[in-house]
């Protein structure tokens, strides 16, 4: 198993470009989430998924959107890249009562 | 969401006992109390999750009060390699919704030699 993975590691933006950051988890489980985590931070929940087809906000959402189309895949879009973004992402999978598996990041740097 | 306190950071040598000990005052009934461990450049990994009185695995123990208001990480013996920040953890668990955890700021542990 490979667990929780993202694509891509590494990316640089310049203000205003999109992108979509796709995780994908292969345990079967229900819950998806995305986070971000600003040096020397916490990290913070930006949207989440309870199943397939379902999307909820966090706890920081603005300027981000996601989708959950296939129960693997969890996508984070951000349509207008702003240097306030930059940061490091992780997405996390969960089966109902239990620990969060952690992909290993995306650290995004928007000019 | 519980709010969580735990101290920024702390030191300690290798072979030592840590413990950290977490603030959670308004834990509501349902809440139970997670600590992950997270390295540099890497997610958080599950150490640890309980409930209530005492909890252990290979790895860590957790103790919590019959008040439920603060938990302590055990960690015995530690080596260089757990050298990491821990983040305490408090929220629901229940297969209707989200768990919406919160993460703090984390307790930087350092060993050294």
């Amino acid at each position: 198993n490979a667990g929780v993975t993202q694509t891509p590691k590494f990316r640089v933006l310049k203000t205003g470009q999109s992108m979509t950051l796709l995780c994908a988890q292969d345990m079967n489980h229900e819950y998806m989430y995305w986070y971000r985590q600003d040096p020397g931070m916490g990290l913070r929940l930006i949207h989440y998924s309870v199943g397939e087809g379902t999307t909820a906000k966090g706890e920081v959402p603005d300027g981000y959107n996601v989708s959950r189309l296939k129960k693997q895949n969890f996508l984070l879009g951000l349509e207008s890249a702003a240097p306030s973004q930059t940061s490091v992402y992780f997405c996390a999978s969960r089966e109902g009562v239990g620990e969060q598996f952690f992909g290993p990041g995306t650290r995004l740097t928007v000019l | 969401l519980a709010k969580t306190t735990q101290p920024i950071s702390m030191d300690s040598y290798e072979g030592q006992e840590v413990n950290i000990t977490c603030s959670h005052n308004n834990i509501a009934t349902n809440d139970y109390i997670t600590w992950y461990q997270q390295f540099p450049s890497q997610g958080p990994r599950f150490i640890i999750q309980g409930y209530k009185t005492k909890v252990t695995n290979e790895v860590a123990s957790l103790f919590i009060p019959a008040d439920r208001k603060s938990s302590t990480l055990s960690l015995p013996r530690v080596s260089l390699s757990d050298t990491a920040v821990y983040y305490c953890l408090v929220g629901k668990h229940f297969t209707g919704g989200g768990n919406k955890l919160t993460f703090g700021t984390g307790t930087q542990l350092k060993v050294e030699l």
